[in-house]
């Protein structure tokens, strides 16, 4: 069965520290991929995704992914953290065939703390 | 404003009250979902919904009454559920079902079911 794996369920890192979250998956084709931000008190919001094409995909709010077929990885990064950036954060993919079904597989979520 | 409007924010039910959830979305999207959020689990879909018609139920307990009038409007009834039905209650659209592009969450509608 399809899953998606985020090893590190809390994070602190330093604001202007550099920030890299992992997340890997099973999935027998090639897979669209997705990342999630949710504030508190909010609803989810997406930030990147990767469908096919450049392997480094670039969202919103200045972070990055990249995919890599090899490790079954999609680790999302940011050179440079802000405070504002403390939140949760959901690596998904879109389920096989999901053209009919429209299921995400979202991994449980990394909480992102930012230390002045 | 996200585009995607939940009401309640918050509920408080007993479990042989009857309630429901509302989820309005101003985007024009034909696709509604709702996925429930239990904290220390990760997002389970519930429900999926295309242009009215039910595309996907992810084994729901019949607890769980989903209803859609329209390509703007998703219900969630609710009646006589458990304690461990306690979660955050997540409406959201896309343009299509899912490999066309991203979701849009609303702000979810936190219940306790006491």
């Amino acid at each position: 069965a399809q899953s998606v794996t985020q090893p590190d369920i809390h994070i602190t890192v330093s604001e202007g520290a550099s920030l890299e979250l992992r997340c890997n998956y099973s999935y027998g084709a090639t897979p669209y991929l997705f990342w999630y931000v949710q504030s508190p008190g909010q609803g989810l919001q997406l930030l990147l995704k990767y469908f096919s094409g450049d392997t480094l995909v670039q969202g919103i709010k200045g972070f990055e992914a990249e995919f890599k077929r090899s490790q079954s990885s999609f680790n999302l990064r940011k050179p440079s953290v802000h405070w504002s950036d403390a939140a949760e954060y959901f690596c998904a993919v879109a389920e096989e065939g999901s053209s009919n079904t429209g299921k995400l597989i979202f991994g449980q979520g990394t909480t992102l703390q930012v230390k002045p | 404003e996200t585009g995607v409007t939940q009401t309640p924010r918050h509920l408080v039910m007993g479990m042989t009250n009857k309630k429901s959830l509302k989820c309005e979305q101003h985007l024009g999207h034909n696709a509604m979902y709702w996925y429930k959020q239990s904290a220390k689990k990760p997002l389970e879909l519930m429900f999926v919904y295309n242009f009215k018609e039910q595309t996907e139920n992810n084994s729901v307990p019949s607890r769980f009454s989903p209803e859609c009038p329209n390509s703007s409007h998703l219900f969630l009834h609710l009646h006589t559920l458990q304690p461990e039905d306690s979660a955050l209650y997540l409406c959201a659209s896309s343009p299509g079902l899912i490999n066309t592009g991203e979701l849009f969450f609303g702000e979810g509608s936190r219940l306790t079911v006491l």
